[in-house]
Protein backbone atom coordinates (compact mmCIF):
# COMPACT_ATOMS: atom_id res chain seq x y z
CA UNK A 1 0.00 0.00 0.00
CA UNK A 2 1.08 3.81 -0.97
CA UNK A 3 1.71 6.13 2.15
CA UNK A 4 0.53 8.58 0.36
CA UNK A 5 -2.85 7.84 -1.48
CA UNK A 6 -4.83 10.33 -3.73
CA UNK A 7 -8.10 10.65 -5.10
CA UNK A 8 -9.69 10.51 -7.84
CA UNK A 9 -7.36 9.49 -9.95
CA UNK A 10 -8.57 11.13 -12.83
CA UNK A 11 -11.35 13.96 -12.61
CA UNK A 12 -13.14 15.67 -15.52
CA UNK A 13 -15.21 18.82 -14.69
CA UNK A 14 -16.94 21.84 -16.76
CA UNK A 15 -15.89 25.32 -16.43
CA UNK A 16 -16.78 27.32 -13.58
CA UNK A 17 -17.73 24.17 -11.18
CA UNK A 18 -16.08 23.26 -7.73
CA UNK A 19 -13.47 20.66 -8.00
CA UNK A 20 -11.97 18.87 -4.27
CA UNK A 21 -8.90 16.29 -4.58
CA UNK A 22 -8.11 14.56 -1.89
CA UNK A 23 -5.07 13.01 -0.46
CA UNK A 24 -4.49 10.62 2.40
CA UNK A 25 -1.31 9.30 4.49
CA UNK A 26 -0.15 6.66 6.28
CA UNK A 27 2.83 7.63 8.17
CA UNK A 28 3.82 10.96 10.47
CA UNK A 29 4.69 13.82 8.79
CA UNK A 30 6.35 17.13 9.42
CA UNK A 31 4.32 19.08 6.07
CA UNK A 32 2.30 18.33 3.03
CA UNK A 33 2.69 19.79 0.28
CA UNK A 34 0.47 20.59 -3.53
CA UNK A 35 2.07 20.24 -6.63
CA UNK A 36 0.99 21.30 -9.74
CA UNK A 37 2.22 20.12 -13.52
CA UNK A 38 1.09 20.96 -16.65
CA UNK A 39 1.69 19.17 -19.60
CA UNK A 40 5.16 19.75 -20.74
CA UNK A 41 6.41 18.14 -17.57
CA UNK A 42 7.34 21.45 -15.41
CA UNK A 43 6.01 21.05 -11.62
CA UNK A 44 5.26 24.12 -9.69
CA UNK A 45 4.34 23.81 -5.80
CA UNK A 46 0.67 25.34 -4.66
CA UNK A 47 0.85 24.85 -1.36
CA UNK A 48 3.13 23.40 2.01
CA UNK A 49 1.11 22.98 4.93
CA UNK A 50 1.63 21.39 8.04
CA UNK A 51 -1.62 22.79 9.66
CA UNK A 52 -4.92 24.71 8.95
CA UNK A 53 -5.65 25.65 5.85
CA UNK A 54 -4.44 28.19 3.05
CA UNK A 55 -5.98 30.14 0.12
CA UNK A 56 -4.29 31.18 -2.79
CA UNK A 57 -6.70 33.30 -5.56
CA UNK A 58 -8.95 30.09 -6.39
CA UNK A 59 -6.80 27.05 -4.93
CA UNK A 60 -7.62 26.91 -0.72
CA UNK A 61 -6.00 23.40 0.78
CA UNK A 62 -6.69 22.44 4.26
CA UNK A 63 -5.02 19.31 6.20
CA UNK A 64 -6.58 17.70 9.08
CA UNK A 65 -3.22 16.36 11.10
CA UNK A 66 -5.33 13.92 13.23
CA UNK A 67 -7.10 12.03 10.62
CA UNK A 68 -3.84 11.87 7.94
CA UNK A 69 -6.16 13.78 5.33
CA UNK A 70 -5.63 16.87 3.37
CA UNK A 71 -7.87 18.25 0.34
CA UNK A 72 -7.00 20.31 -2.53
CA UNK A 73 -9.87 22.67 -3.50
CA UNK A 74 -9.87 24.86 -6.73
CA UNK A 75 -13.81 27.48 -7.10
CA UNK A 76 -14.60 28.48 -10.07
CA UNK A 77 -12.49 25.97 -12.60
CA UNK A 78 -11.32 27.33 -15.58
CA UNK A 79 -9.91 25.11 -18.22
CA UNK A 80 -6.44 26.16 -17.72
CA UNK A 81 -6.30 24.45 -14.42
CA UNK A 82 -6.26 21.52 -16.71
CA UNK A 83 -2.98 19.67 -14.95
CA UNK A 84 -2.36 16.77 -12.78
CA UNK A 85 -2.02 17.48 -9.28
CA UNK A 86 0.37 15.97 -6.82
CA UNK A 87 0.41 15.61 -2.81
CA UNK A 88 3.46 14.76 -1.17
CA UNK A 89 4.79 14.68 2.02
CA UNK A 90 7.73 15.28 4.39
CA UNK A 91 7.80 12.07 6.55
CA UNK A 92 8.53 12.84 10.42
CA UNK A 93 12.16 11.95 11.10
CA UNK A 94 14.32 14.77 9.55
CA UNK A 95 14.50 13.20 6.75
CA UNK A 96 14.49 15.76 3.38
CA UNK A 97 12.93 13.44 1.09
CA UNK A 98 9.37 14.07 -0.52
CA UNK A 99 6.99 10.62 -0.19
CA UNK A 100 4.60 11.19 -3.40
CA UNK A 101 1.22 10.13 -4.34
CA UNK A 102 0.33 9.40 -7.90
CA UNK A 103 -1.08 12.02 -8.60
CA UNK A 104 -4.98 13.47 -9.79
CA UNK A 105 -5.47 14.27 -14.00
CA UNK A 106 -8.04 17.27 -13.54
CA UNK A 107 -9.62 18.15 -17.22
CA UNK A 108 -11.70 21.19 -17.00
CA UNK A 109 -14.07 21.58 -20.16
CA UNK A 110 -15.13 25.24 -21.50
CA UNK B 1 13.17 34.42 -9.55
CA UNK B 2 14.42 31.65 -8.15
CA UNK B 3 14.83 28.68 -10.36
CA UNK B 4 15.97 25.31 -11.03
CA UNK B 5 17.76 24.76 -14.81
CA UNK B 6 17.71 21.43 -16.38
CA UNK B 7 20.10 21.52 -19.21
CA UNK B 8 17.65 19.73 -21.84
CA UNK B 9 13.47 19.34 -22.38
CA UNK B 10 14.25 16.61 -24.65
CA UNK B 11 16.73 14.15 -25.26
CA UNK B 12 17.55 11.17 -27.54
CA UNK B 13 20.11 8.63 -27.00
CA UNK B 14 21.15 5.31 -28.19
CA UNK B 15 21.09 2.39 -25.89
CA UNK B 16 24.92 1.84 -24.60
CA UNK B 17 25.59 5.21 -24.46
CA UNK B 18 26.45 7.21 -21.48
CA UNK B 19 24.12 10.19 -20.41
CA UNK B 20 24.31 13.14 -18.05
CA UNK B 21 21.36 15.06 -17.31
CA UNK B 22 22.60 18.37 -15.58
CA UNK B 23 20.76 20.36 -13.13
CA UNK B 24 21.85 23.55 -11.90
CA UNK B 25 20.13 26.04 -9.41
CA UNK B 26 20.52 29.40 -7.85
CA UNK B 27 18.90 29.43 -4.34
CA UNK B 28 21.98 28.15 -2.58
CA UNK B 29 20.16 25.54 -1.37
CA UNK B 30 21.94 22.74 0.29
CA UNK B 31 19.35 19.65 -0.64
CA UNK B 32 18.83 18.17 -4.32
CA UNK B 33 16.99 15.47 -5.73
CA UNK B 34 16.55 13.70 -8.88
CA UNK B 35 13.38 12.13 -9.99
CA UNK B 36 12.20 9.80 -12.55
CA UNK B 37 8.10 9.98 -13.74
CA UNK B 38 6.48 7.37 -15.31
CA UNK B 39 2.56 6.75 -16.23
CA UNK B 40 0.89 5.11 -13.05
CA UNK B 41 3.73 5.07 -11.11
CA UNK B 42 4.74 8.31 -10.36
CA UNK B 43 7.68 10.23 -8.95
CA UNK B 44 10.18 7.85 -7.45
CA UNK B 45 13.24 9.23 -5.76
CA UNK B 46 16.86 7.89 -7.79
CA UNK B 47 19.43 10.14 -5.75
CA UNK B 48 19.78 13.07 -3.40
CA UNK B 49 22.24 15.30 -1.85
CA UNK B 50 22.53 17.26 0.84
CA UNK B 51 25.75 18.71 0.66
CA UNK B 52 28.43 18.99 -1.65
CA UNK B 53 30.26 16.23 -2.72
CA UNK B 54 27.71 13.85 -0.76
CA UNK B 55 24.73 11.49 -2.25
CA UNK B 56 22.53 9.38 -1.15
CA UNK B 57 20.84 6.84 -3.01
CA UNK B 58 16.95 6.71 -3.29
CA UNK B 59 14.45 3.89 -4.04
CA UNK B 60 15.51 3.24 -7.44
CA UNK B 61 19.45 3.86 -8.03
CA UNK B 62 20.43 0.60 -10.43
CA UNK B 63 21.78 2.13 -13.54
CA UNK B 64 22.12 5.64 -12.12
CA UNK B 65 25.04 7.79 -10.43
CA UNK B 66 25.07 11.35 -9.83
CA UNK B 67 27.53 13.80 -9.44
CA UNK B 68 27.90 17.20 -6.80
CA UNK B 69 30.97 19.21 -7.35
CA UNK B 70 29.55 21.84 -6.87
CA UNK B 71 26.83 23.30 -4.31
CA UNK B 72 24.76 24.62 -7.55
CA UNK B 73 25.23 21.64 -9.39
CA UNK B 74 23.78 17.80 -9.41
CA UNK B 75 24.27 15.38 -12.28
CA UNK B 76 22.28 12.68 -13.00
CA UNK B 77 24.17 10.00 -15.34
CA UNK B 78 23.31 6.85 -16.60
CA UNK B 79 26.37 4.64 -17.20
CA UNK B 80 25.07 2.64 -19.80
CA UNK B 81 21.84 4.11 -21.14
CA UNK B 82 18.83 1.35 -21.68
CA UNK B 83 15.39 1.23 -23.14
CA UNK B 84 13.84 0.94 -19.55
CA UNK B 85 15.57 4.25 -18.51
CA UNK B 86 13.38 6.15 -21.05
CA UNK B 87 11.15 8.51 -18.78
CA UNK B 88 10.78 12.18 -17.37
CA UNK B 89 13.18 13.01 -15.11
CA UNK B 90 12.81 15.83 -13.05
CA UNK B 91 15.30 17.68 -10.74
CA UNK B 92 14.57 19.75 -7.24
CA UNK B 93 16.37 21.44 -4.36
CA UNK B 94 15.03 22.65 -1.11
CA UNK B 95 16.83 24.53 1.67
CA UNK B 96 16.74 22.85 5.05
CA UNK B 97 14.16 19.85 5.61
CA UNK B 98 12.04 20.99 2.71
CA UNK B 99 10.07 23.54 5.08
CA UNK B 100 10.63 26.31 3.38
CA UNK B 101 9.43 24.15 -0.18
CA UNK B 102 11.03 22.53 -2.93
CA UNK B 103 11.76 24.27 -6.40
CA UNK B 104 11.46 21.78 -9.25
CA UNK B 105 13.15 21.79 -12.69
CA UNK B 106 11.06 21.71 -16.05
CA UNK B 107 12.48 18.08 -16.54
CA UNK B 108 13.80 15.89 -19.38
CA UNK B 109 11.81 13.92 -21.03
CA UNK B 110 14.88 11.19 -22.48
CA UNK B 111 13.73 8.62 -24.81
CA UNK B 112 16.55 5.85 -25.49
CA UNK B 113 16.21 3.86 -28.94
Amino acid sequence: KNEVEQSPQNLTAQEGEFITINCSYSVGISALHWLQQHPGGGIVSLFMLSSGKKKHGRLIATINIQEKHSSLHITASHPRDSAVYICAVITQGGSEKLVFGKGTKLTVNP
Amino acid sequence: DVKVTQSSRYLVKRTGEKVFLECVQDMDHENMFWYRQDPGLGLRLIYFSYDVKMKEKGDIPEGYSVSREKKERFSLILESASTNQTSMYLCASSFGAGYYGYTFGSGTRLTVV
